[in-house]
This record gives C-alpha cells, structure tokens and sequence, in this order.
C-alpha cells in the first residue's frame, strides 16, 4: 500500500518570501501521479497542482512550482512571493496508475499548516 | 458552475439515528467518491464509485453504505451513527479521462452526540 507522508505539521513564512513543503511518499509503483491540495479555512479542496511520475520535467503554475525527485520519492511544493491568500492547510497526495476500469484513489498524506504573516 | 455540490452542510446527529449526505455534480464525470477528514488525519477514502450502478469499498468503510442509482447524484449512508463517525465528509468526482485531478465538494461537518 501507497503512503505519503508529509513532515512539516505547521510552517509560516513572511509575505513576499519563499516557502518550501515537502512531501515523501512510498510505492513500489512505476508510473503514478502526485498532487498538492490547498485548503483554505474555507474548507474548500482546491486543486494547486499536478506532476505525472514518467516525466522528469518539474510542474510550475504560476508562482507554484514542484521538485520531483523521483529516486528519492520526494515531491515537495515551492510558493514564491508569498500572498495572505497562500494561508491554508495543504495536502501531498498520490495516485497510482490503474488499468481501464480501475479506480483512481487519492491518497493523503496529513498535511502542511501554513501561515503567511503580514 | 455549480461543480460537486454537498448536502446537508452541517449536521448534528444523536448515538443510532440514521441519516445520508447527498452529493451532486453536474460535470458528467464518470467517477464519484466520499472522503472523510479527521484532526491531523488528512483525507481518508470510504467509499468510491467509478460508474453508475456501481460502487467499491475503500480504505475505512465500516458503518457506512452508498448508492450511485444516477451518474450525477453519490449518496453517503449511516445506519446507525456512532461518535467515531463524527468528521468532515468530503465528496469528489473525477472525469474517466486517465488520472485526472479530482474535483472536491465544500464538505458536510457532521457530529455525532
């Protein structure tokens, strides 16, 4: 079985700043698809960005960027310049690659409480 | 857009009432599936569907059931509802294309007395 595992239970950082999540996981799968999820205290699951296992190119969206380290089974999420908007729970999660007709399970990991203060 | 569509928000329930938390979406997506959130517990999957008619048991399953009679409606039940089931319920859905991002509903909070 999948796990993720994130190690950071709370982070903060000054706005305009950069912060760094990490996010590990283990698998013995090949191909797979990772996530980070952003909660804000609206509860709302937001989707922040999507990186696929088979390729080596990092995933950027806007100021959010990921470093995939597939060796490692590391995938951490970089935000640039931070904004008050950035405060929010989030979430690493993982998906195997399944065959036609086969479910597409997320899994979580626990979670990065981040605080960007003024 | 309406997108995946939760209800009730919030729920007070007592010890062996029954109640079920219905979800919508409107984007046609093949599959559906109800998380629930725990404290320091992340999302933890309970039950999926990837297709109408059809539903499967996923990671903590006890003491709920579902139905999926119409593609676009997931409904979540509890028979007889205990305090461990008080938590955040989640519904997603996703398009059949491979692997894509799942789309999340506001969440039910729902506390069980």
């Amino acid at each position: 079985a999948q796990t993720v595992t994130q190690s950071q239970p709370e982070m903060s950082v000054q706005e305009a700043e950069t912060v760094t999540l990490s996010c590990t996981y283990d698998t013995s799968e090949s191909n797979y698809y990772l996530f980070w999820y952003k909660q804000p205290p609206s509860r709302q699951m937001i989707l922040v960005i999507r990186q696929e296992a088979y390729k080596q190119q990092n995933a950027t969206e806007n100021r959010f960027s990921v470093n995939f380290q597939k060796a490692a089974k590391s995938f951490s999420l970089k935000i640039s310049d931070s904004q008050l908007g950035d405060t929010a729970m989030y979430f690493c999660a993982f998906m195997k690659h399944v065959v036609w007709g086969g479910s597409e399970k997320l899994v979580f990991g626990k979670g990065t409480k981040l605080t960007v203060n003024p | 857009n309406a997108g995946v569509t939760q209800t009730p928000k919030f729920r007070v329930l007592k010890t062996g009432q029954s109640m079920t938390l219905l979800c919508a979406q409107d984007m046609n997506h093949e599959y559906m599936y109800w998380y629930r959130q725990d404290p320091g517990m992340g999302l933890r999957l309970i039950h999926y569907s990837v297709g109408e008619g059809t539903t499967a048991k996923g990671e903590v399953p006890d003491g709920y059931n579902v139905s999926r009679l119409k593609k676009q409606n997931f409904l979540l039940g509890l028979e007889s509802a205990a305090p461990s089931q008080t938590s955040v319920y989640f519904c997603a859905s996703s398009p059949h294309q491979r692997h894509q991002p799942q789309h999340f509903g506001d969440g039910t909070r729902l506390s069980i007395l």
